[in-house]
């Protein structure tokens, strides 16, 4: 199986930061690596696919980047809403992993 | 707009198969675009996939649980179930159905239903 580790886990904010969240593969998976959002007693919610690309109806301060096996999620300006735990996930084989997750909390 | 859907019993005896059905509403589960799939979540911990499978039949595992987990699809039903035995404490966890695009993202989910194994 492939392994995703994201950096950090736990992040201290407050509202109108920026913020970046890694997420490094364990090998290379082109740029299949998908972002979501969870708040706390919900299903998670995607954010971002293809590494880059927005999904439709998401807002536009989320965006993320890809270096290699290094991936990024940047929120540009913190929200209340934003105040959630962040996964990341590959599908670069049929064998689907996550990251162990990020939670963003408020300093 | 996708909308998904968990039901089955929410306690499970240690020994036992877990049973859970996704009803899908707003669309066809014949649609050749999605793979319909399971992940789950622990108490307090990330998230796990399961298993995915398209409506014709193609199949995907996570490899440390694929002994003990049968995907299947009901067309006529427009549903999809998720059946997991000799659960133990550990498969105490949120169960979520979900769709993936072409086995990718994860982008419609249901709301989860907490499953305990207990006895």
């Amino acid at each position: 199986d492939i392994q995703m580790t994201q950096s950090p886990s736990t992040l201290s904010a407050s509202e109108g930061d920026r913020v970046t969240i890694t997420c490094r593969a364990s090998q290379s998976i082109n740029s299949w690596l998908a972002w979501y959002q969870q708040a706390p007693g919900k299903a998670p919610k995607v954010l971002i696919y293809k590494a880059s690309s927005l999904e439709s109806g998401v807002p536009s301060r989320f965006s993320g980047s890809a270096s290699g096996t290094e991936f990024t999620l940047t929120i540009s300006s913190l929200q209340p809403d934003d105040f959630a735990t962040y996964y990341c996930q590959q599908y670069y084989t049929y064998s689907l992993t996550f990251g162990q997750g990020t939670r963003v909390e408020m300093k | 707009q996708l909308q998904l859907q968990e039901s089955g019993p929410r306690l499970v005896k240690p020994s036992q198969t877990l049973s859970l059905t996704c009803t899908v509403s707003g669309g066809s589960i014949s649609s050749s675009s999605y793979y319909w799939g399971w992940i789950r979540q622990p108490p307090g911990k990330g998230l796990e996939w399961i298993a995915s499978m398209s409506y014709s039949g193609t199949t995907y595992h996570n490899p440390s649980l694929k002994s003990r987990v049968t995907i299947s699809v009901d067309t006529s039903k427009n549903h999809f179930s998720l059946k997991l035995s000799s659960v133990t404490a550990a498969d105490t966890a949120v169960y979520y159905c979900a769709t993936f695009y072409s086995n990718s993202y994860a982008n419609f989910w249901g709301q989860g239903t907490l499953v305990t194994v207990s006895s």
